[in-house]
């Protein structure tokens, strides 16, 4: 079966700290995965994706995410919080049992960085 | 920098009545999407749409929803006969390139379809 877990419904941190919001994964195949970000009445955002080759990948605004094949997580990072990055965030993963065009999402996790 | 539209951003409407949602996906962008989200719940695809036809569809996606691309800008979903449970968030998206499985899908706004 194909699909994607984010374990929390909330992460909390303070402003200036590393943040990690977590995403496991699912697939048969060679995973194609991605971050977005939906801030209040904005659609999705593209942040980043993994298809192949460095298992650190780099994003917009700051965002990167490491890809870990042995323990099937994609997890993204931020060295530095800022209260701008409160929002909600989604981790997806290619749906490739039939045409590959579906993304399956995750169920979301809210991020809230405190001043 | 190019983004994908939908109008409008609230529809609402009376059980078993017909809706059509629009779209207008990223200029010269080949892949067209819709997804859902009921509130509380995980973002769910519905349709892909590549060259005026289907290219994908979900269990979700049944007699009652069509997908149309009526002219060379807009891209729609039609609702026939509405129900309560259709009540939902619906994104369009689009991706750039024949090579959908590694492309990235870039979200419109969403309308969110209220049934009464």
């Amino acid at each position: 079966a194909q699909s994607v877990a984010q374990p929390e419904d909330q992460v909390n941190v303070a402003e200036g700290n590393p943040l990690t919001v977590k995403c496991t994964y699912s697939v048969s195949g060679n995973p194609y995965l991605f971050w977005y970000v939906q801030y209040p009445n904005r659609g999705l955002q593209f942040l980043l994706k993994y298809i192949t080759g460095d298992n650190l990948v780099k994003g917009s605004y700051g965002f990167e995410a490491e890809f870990n094949k042995s323990q099937t997580s994609f997890h993204l990072k931020k060295p530095s919080a800022l209260v701008s990055d409160s929002a909600l965030y989604f981790c997806a993963v290619r749906d490739m049992r039939q045409a590959g065009t579906a993304l399956i999402f995750g169920k979301g996790t809210t991020l809230s960085v405190s001043s | 920098e190019p983004e994908v539209t939908q109008t409008p951003s609230h529809q609402v409407t009376q059980m078993g009545q017909e809706v059509i949602l629009r779209c207008v996906p990223i200029s010269n962008h080949l892949y067209f999407y819709w997804y859902r989200q009921i509130l509380g719940q995980k973002v769910e695809f519905l349709v892909s749409f590549y060259n005026n036809e289907i290219s994908e569809k979900s269990e979700i996606f049944d007699d009652q929803f069509s997908v149309e691309r009526p002219d060379g800008s807009n891209f729609t979903l039609k609702i026939r006969s509405t129900k309560l449970e259709d009540s939902a968030m619906y994104f369009c998206a689009s991706s750039s390139s024949v090579l959908s499985s590694t492309d990235t899908q870039y979200f419109g706004p969403g309308t969110r379809l209220t049934v009464l």
